[in-house]
C-alpha cells in the first residue's frame, strides 16, 4: 500500500495555464506538507496543514494554492504557470502527536512548464 | 540567514567501505534532525533522526552523531553497498508541535564503486 501517493507522477504544460496536483496519505497522519526541489536539488517548504488548517505559508506566489479537503488529501492548485515553476512537487504527511516529526514523502510530480 | 549546509556535494567510495556524510547547521533553536536518503525519481526516504538531548544514534549499519558545540551532524553508513547510491539530505526541525517544517540542506550525492 502507498503511504503518500501523488498524482499526476509527471506534468507537462504551457505557460498561463492553470493545473492541479493531489496529494493523498493514508497514514493517519493529521500534518501535510508540500515541499519544491528545483533543478538543483534543493528541498523547500512551500506550505503545512495541520488538521486541514493552514500552519506554513512560505514565500510563495499567490499563484500557488493549497487546498485540504481532509486531513488525508492536501492539493496544490497553480495559476496562471511560468517557466520558473519547473521543479519536482512533493506532498509529504507526518503526525504532530509526541516530538518526532517524521515527515513521509511522497514520489513527486515533476512539473515542466514550457 | 540560518540554514542546513554539507560540506561535499559529491562522495565517492569502494563497496565495502564505510561512509561518512557530513553537514552543519547553524540554528541553535533546532531540536530534532533527519537524514534522508533520495534515490533518482524518488521522494526522500527516512533514515535516521536524533534529538538534540543525544549525541548519537544507531540503526541498522547507520549511525548520526550529533555536535551540538560545533553544529554538525554526520552519518555515517557502514559496509556500503551499491544501493546506498542516492543523494543525502540532512534536516532540521524548527518550530512547535504540529507545525513542524523542516529546513533541509543542500545534498550530498554518494556514489558506491563497485
Amino acid at each position: 500500500d502507498t503511504a503518500v501517493s501523488q498524482t499526476p507522477k509527471y506534468l507537462v504544460t504551457q505557460m498561463g495555464n492553470d493545473k492541479s496536483i493531489k496529494c493523498e496519505q493514508n497514514l493517519g497522519h493529521d500534518t501535510m506538507y508540500w515541499y519544491k526541489q528545483d533543478s538543483k536539488k534543493f528541498l523547500k517548504i512551500m506550505f503545512s496543514y495541520n488538521n486541514k488548517e493552514l500552519i506554513i505559508n512560505e514565500t510563495v506566489p499567490n499563484r500557488f494554492s493549497p487546498k485540504s479537503p481532509d486531513k488525508a488529501h492536501l492539493n496544490l492548485h497553480i495559476n496562471s504557470l511560468e517557466l520558473g515553476d519547473s521543479a519536482v512537487y512533493f506532498c509529504a504527511s507526518s503526525s504532530s502527536a509526541g516530538t518526532r516529526s517524521e515527515q513521509f514523502f511522497g514520489p513527486g510530480t515533476r512539473l515542466t512548464v514550457l | 540567514g540560518e540554514s542546513v549546509g554539507l560540506h561535499l556535494p559529491t562522495l565517492s567510495v569502494q563497496e565495502g567501505d564505510n561512509s561518512i556524510i557530513n553537514c552543519a547547521y547553524s540554528n541553535s533553536a533546532s531540536d530534532y534532525f533527519i537524514w534522508y536518503k533520495q534515490e533518482s525519481g524518488k521522494g526522500p526516504q527516512f533514515i535516521i533522526d536524533i534529538r538534540s538531548n543525544m549525541d548519537k544514534r544507531q540503526g541498522q549499519r547507520v549511525t548520526v552523531l550529533l555536535n551540538k558545540t560545533v553544529k554538525h551532524l554526520s552519518l555515517q553508513i557502514a559496509a556500503t553497498q551499491p544501493g546506498d547510491s542516492a543523494v543525502y539530505f540532512c534536516a532540521e526541525n524548527i518550530g512547535s508541535t504540529g507545525r513542524r517544517a523542516l529546513t533541509f540542506g543542500s545534498g550530498t550525492r554518494l556514489q558506491v564503486q563497485p
